[in-house]
């Protein structure tokens, strides 16, 4: 079974500044695909980034990319410009073939104005 | 907009008292997901329907079930609602995991 690790239970950064969520993965695939959610407070989970295993370019969103390093497995989020909109819980999670999404524990972050 | 549609919002609930959560999709995706997230942890899924197959995990409660009557609707029904059942319950839909899913707002589930 495949297990996420979020070793940042919680976060706090200026506003502008640009901060890094941690995460690790554990399994025995080569092809899978990984994403970032984010949970504001009271409001619906949203998909921030998703990166496939396969591909070596890390994936960006605008002001989101991710650092994949698949034989390190690990697979962190960088958010340049920090907004206080970021205010969020974020989730890793690990998705393989027709299982489910497996979630990491979550990083609450707080950008401080 | 297409989206996850889940009602009510808030919903109180007493002791012991049936309580049945509903979720709506306009997305047309096939697969639909029941998860309860309590106080800052991670979802913790609870069913999930492929198509009409329902598929529960091991460790949901007897107290949990659900029903899929359409492709569009998802009903969660709660037996007898205990106090460790208050959390946030979140629906979820995907047309292939592998693209991520698309979550409703939730339902904050408040048992007395």
């Amino acid at each position: 079974a495949q297990t996420v690790t979020q070793s940042q239970p919680e976060m706090s950064v200026q506003e502008a500044e640009t901060v890094t969520l941690s995460c690790t993965y554990d399994t025995s695939e080569s092809n899978y695909y990984l994403f970032w959610y984010k949970q504001p407070p009271s409001r619906q989970m949203i998909l921030v980034i998703r990166q496939e295993a396969y591909k070596q370019q890390n994936a960006t969103e605008n002001r989101f990319s991710v650092n994949f390093q698949k034989a390190a497995k690990s697979f962190s989020l960088k958010i340049s410009d920090s907004q206080l909109g970021d205010t969020a819980m974020y989730f890793c999670a690990f998705f393989f073939g027709n299982e489910k999404l497996t979630f990491g524990t979550g990083t609450r972050l707080t950008i401080i104005p | 907009d297409a989206m996850v549609i889940q009602n009510p919002r808030y919903q109180v609930t007493q002791f012991g008292k049936p309580v049945t959560l509903s979720c709506s999709q306009t997305l047309n995706h096939n697969v639909m997901y029941w998860y309860q997230q309590k106080s800052s942890q991670a979802p913790k899924l609870l069913f999930h329907y492929y198509d009409k197959d329902f598929n529960n995990e091991a460790d949901t409660p007897d107290n949990f079930q659900s029903r899929r009557p359409n492709t569009s609707f998802c009903f969660l029904d709660i037996r007898s609602p205990g106090l460790g059942d208050a959390a946030m319950y979140l629906c979820a839909t995907s047309a292939r995991g592998a693209y991520g899913y698309t979550f409703g707002s939730g339902t904050r589930l408040t048992v007395v």
